[in-house]
This record gives C-alpha cells, structure tokens and sequence, in this order.
C-alpha cells in the first residue's frame, strides 16, 4: 500500500475555475504536511504548509483532516500561470520519512 | 543568494561507471537530502543528513553512497551505475526539525 496517494488527474480547467485536490495517507502517525507546486521539468517548489487548523494563502486554502487520513488543497480564480503538478507530501517528523504523492496535474484553459 | 544549487544537470554514463552528483546550500540548513524522481512513482528519499558528519538511509539507498562534507554540500555517488538509476536526482534542504524542503534544479541521469 502506497504511503500517500493522489489522483493524477489531469484535471482541465477554465481561467477563473475553483479547483480542489485531495491527498490520502496509510500512516496515522504522520505529523507534518505539505503541498509543492512542480512545473515540467523543474524542481519542486513548496507552495504551503498544512496546519491542523487549515490556513490560508491569497487564493490558496489547505485543510488537514486526520480521522480521515487526507489532506486538501483548493485553488480559487484559478490563473493560466496555476497550471503544474501539485504533489501532497506526508512526513513522520523523521528526518528519513519524507513521502511524496506522485503529483495531479492541473491544466487551466483561457 | 542561490539557495541550493546541483551539478552537473545532466550526465550519460555507461554501466559500471562511477560519478559523483555534487549538491551546495546556502541557507545555513543543517539538514540535506538526496531524491531520485521517476514517472509514476514520486519522489522517493535516498538519503538524508542531519548534521554534518551524520547520514541516514531513507526509502531507496541501494547502489548509492553519500558524503555530507560540511554543513554547505552533500555528495550522492553512483559507484557502479546501472540502466535502473536512470532518473532524476533533487538535492533538498531544509531548517532542523522544519521539515520544510528547499530543492535544487535537478540532475537528469542517463545510464546506457
């Protein structure tokens, strides 16, 4: 079993579109968690952290629910400039326990 | 400020060659990481530093060695490479106990 799953997607959006990733995860003890934002052939870059709370960034919004073991992002007045691979990463608070989902695709079309 | 830098960013080796992927940091990070990167499967950990001086094995180490030479670079060397390590390899690296990573551009390997 995979430790952290995604659907690939590709997901096709219009300019202006709400869009909403989910990211499931196997380990209940998983402590810290992240969303990174990869575009074609470049490294990843990290777009938010996730707090037990949710939090918030400009049009960005990550949620974390852990009885349900997943984490969520939700882009809003999505922009031609959205479009990449969005990868959810899980991570034990170990240094050596990092776990990358394998990333959904986000297209948004004028 | 360059953040994390990688060289080379792309090499061809044959099998059995030897090489060394070199990674820099200039964030004053005390923790580094090495990934390697295939399609459909993610980025998986290879190894990671937690100081310098101190290495630890992460999900995929097998045919791989690592130096962490100061607290500035982390070294992943291929001793014998194989048509299976061709991939991409991102060197990352973050705050001690903030687990936020910062990575470098990439190194794509081709083993023929």
């Amino acid at each position: 079993r995979k430790e952290v799953e995604q659907d690939p997607g590709p997901f096709n959006v219009p300019e202006g579109a709400t869009v909403a990733f989910n990211c499931t995860y196997s380990n209940s003890a998983s402590q810290s968690f992240f969303w990174y934002r990869q575009d074609c052939r470049k490294e990843p870059k990290l777009l938010m952290s996730v707090y037990s709370s949710g939090n918030e960034d400009g049009r960005f919004t990550a949620q974390l629910n852990r009885a349900s073991q997943y984490i969520s992002l939700l882009i809003r007045d999505s922009k031609l400039s959205d479009s990449a691979t969005y990868l959810c990463v899980v991570t034990l608070n170990t240094g050596n326990q990092f776990y990358f989902g394998t990333g959904t695709s986000l297209t948004v079309i004028p | 400020n360059a953040g994390v830098t990688q060289t080379p960013k792309f090499q061809v080796l044959k099998t059995g060659q030897s090489m060394t992927l070199q990674c820099a940091q200039d964030m004053n990070h005390n923790s580094m990481y090495w990934y390697r990167q295939d399609p459909g499967m993610g980025l998986r950990l290879i190894y990671y530093s937690a100081s310098e001086g101190t290495t630890d094995k992460g999900e995929v180490p097998n045919g791989y060695n690592v130096s962490r030479l100061n607290k500035r670079e982390f070294s992943l060397r291929l001793e014998s490479a194989a048509p299976s390590q061709t991939s991409v390899y991102f060197c990352a690296s973050s705050e001690r106990q903030r687990y936020e990573q910062y990575f470098g551009p990439g190194t794509r390997l081709t083993v023929t």
